[in-house]
C-alpha cells in the first residue's frame, strides 16, 4: 500500500502484560516518529528514528517502553509490564526530508491499546 | 519549549458557512513550521495545510487557508462551504526547523457541520 500501515489495530492488555505495536512505514521514507494520543487529547511525541538510528527518545514515558528499527524500515514499539495509563492511542508516522518538502509527516491510523 | 494552544475544544458550523479555529503557539524561535491536521473518526491523520514560518503569504489549499500572525503568534484555520465531509477533530501542530522535527501539537477542536 502507499500509506503507513499498523498492527494490530486494537489491542487488549492485561495489566503486567508485554505489548508489540509494529508500525510499517512509506517505502523509502527515511524519518520514523511514534506518538501517544490519550483520549480526549492532542498526540505527543515519544520517540524518533533516522533510518535504523534512534536519534531522539526523550518522549518514552518510563523504561518500560521500547522501541526499535533494526533494518530502517519496519519499526516495533514494545511496552512491557503494562499499565492501565498505558491505555492510549498509539500513532506512527513517517516522513521523507530527501524530498525537498517541510518534512510533513504521515500519519498511520494507530493502534488503540487498553489495559485491563 | 514550544507549546501550542488550541482554546476551542469545539465548533459548529452549518454547512455551505465559513469556520475559523484558533491557534496560538509560544516559541523562542525564528525557523519553524505549522501544520493543520484533520482526525475524522476513523483516526488516520490527513494534512490540511501547512505554513513555513519564514513565508509571510498566508497558505490556501482550496476551500481551507490560514490567517498567520508571525508577531502575535497566531495561526488560525479557515475552512470556507463547510461539507458534512469536515466534521473531524482538527489539531494544529508546531515543527521546529531543526533538531528531531518531531512535532508538537495542541489539544484538538471538535468540528461538527449541521446540515
Amino acid at each position: 500500500g502507499a500509506g503507513v500501515s499498523q498492527s494490530p489495530r486494537y489491542k487488549v492488555a492485561k495489566r503486567g502484560q508485554d505489548v508489540a505495536l509494529r508500525c510499517d512505514p512509506i517505502s523509502g521514507h527515511v524519518s520514523l516518529f511514534w506518538y501517544q494520543q490519550a483520549l480526549g487529547q492532542g498526540p505527543e511525541f515519544l520517540t524518533y528514528f533516522q533510518n535504523e538510528a534512534q536519534l531522539d527518545k526523550s518522549g518514552l514515558p518510563s523504561d518500560r517502553f521500547f522501541a526499535e528499527r533494526p533494518e530502517g524500515s519496519v519499526s516495533t514499539l514494545k511496552i512491557q509490564r503494562t499499565q492501565q495509563e498505558d491505555s492510549a492511542v498509539y500513532l506512527c508516522a513517517s516522513s521523507s526530508p530527501s524530498r525537498g518538502i517541510p518534512y510533513e509527516q504521515y500519519f498511520g491510523p494507530g493502534t488503540r491499546l487498553t489495559v485491563t | 519549549a514550544q507549546t501550542v494552544t488550541q482554546s476551542q475544544p469545539e465548533m459548529s458550523v452549518q454547512e455551505a458557512e465559513t469556520v475559523t479555529l484558533s491557534c496560538t503557539y509560544d516559541t523562542s524561535e525564528s525557523d519553524y513550521y505549522l501544520f493543520w491536521y484533520k482526525q475524522p473518526p476513523s483516526r488516520q491523520m490527513i494534512l490540511v495545510i501547512r505554513q513555513e514560518a519564514y513565508k509571510q503569504q498566508n497558505a490556501t489549499e482550496n476551500r481551507f487557508s490560514v490567517n498567520f500572525q508571525k508577531a502575535a503568534k497566531s495561526f488560525s484555520l479557515k475552512i470556507s462551504d463547510s461539507q458534512l465531509g469536515d466534521a473531524a477533530m482538527y489539531f494544529c501542530a508546531y515543527r521546529s526547523g531543526e533538531g528531531t522535527y518531531k512535532y508538537i501539537f495542541g489539544t484538538g477542536t471538535r468540528l461538527k457541520v449541521l446540515a
